[in-house]
């Protein structure tokens, strides 16, 4: 069975400063990663997917993130975080295999200091 | 605009009374979906549909229907809403085919809905 683990619930960073959100998953096969945002009342946002190739992928808003393997990984990065960045991040897995089905992590929510 | 929405956007009931929360998008997709979020729970999936008159269980299906009589629309029908159904409702879709880009979903804005 396929899982995300979101160790962070709640990360709070200062305005200019980078940051990281952590992603760990668990799947069979060679997997599908996504990072979504979450604003206050609004849906999902897709951020950026891995599907394979180039391990660091590059997503909306200078967001970027980087699979790891031998990790089973895929942790968000942004080099200097904004106020408007302020929201709740998911990451989720799929793949070949599992119907389109994603299974999410249980969310990290970011609060940005000015 | 290509988009997926959701009506009601917020619905309070009663325990017991039967309700429908519609769902559409004009991407033409063929696979569309149903999640629930709850704190601390994430995304949990609750039907999905790879095509019209196709549907299955997610994660979560226990008091939930769906149909899917034509492409574009994906209603969830609670027969009997129980207090325990309190969340927030999204409806996602994605884009046909066997390609890897089918499994990014596009997400609807959600339906806040209390059962008291």
């Amino acid at each position: 069975a396929q899982s995300v683990t979101q160790p962070d619930i709640h990360i709070t960073v200062s305005e200019g400063a980078s940051l990281e959100l952590r992603c760990n998953y668990s799947y069979g096969a060679t997997p599908y990663l996504f990072w979504y945002v979450q604003s206050p009342g609004q849906g999902l946002q897709l951020l950026l997917k891995y599907f394979s190739g180039d391990t660091l992928v590059q997503g909306i808003k200078g967001f970027e993130a980087e699979f790891k393997r031998s990790q089973s990984s895929f942790n968000l990065r942004k080099p200097s975080v904004h106020w408007s960045d302020a929201a709740e991040y998911f990451c989720a897995v799929g793949g070949p295999g599992s119907a389109r089905q994603l299974t999410f992590g249980s969310g990290t929510q970011l609060t940005v200091l000015p | 605009e290509a988009q997926v929405t959701q009506n009601p956007r917020y619905l309070i009931t009663v325990t017991g009374k039967k309700l429908t929360v519609t769902c559409s998008q004009n991407m033409n997709h063929e696979y569309m979906s149903w999640y629930r979020q709850d704190p601390g729970l994430g995304l949990r999936q609750i039907y999905y549909s790879m095509n019209v008159e196709v549907t299955d269980k997610g994660d979560v299906p226990e008091g939930y229907k769906v149909s899917r009589k034509e492409k574009r629309n994906f209603p969830l029908i609670l027969e009997s809403p129980s207090p325990n159904q309190t969340s927030l409702y999204f409806c996602a879709s994605s884009l046909s085919g066997a390609g890897r880009t089918s499994y990014e979903q596009y997400f609807g804005p959600g339906t806040r809905l209390t059962v008291t």
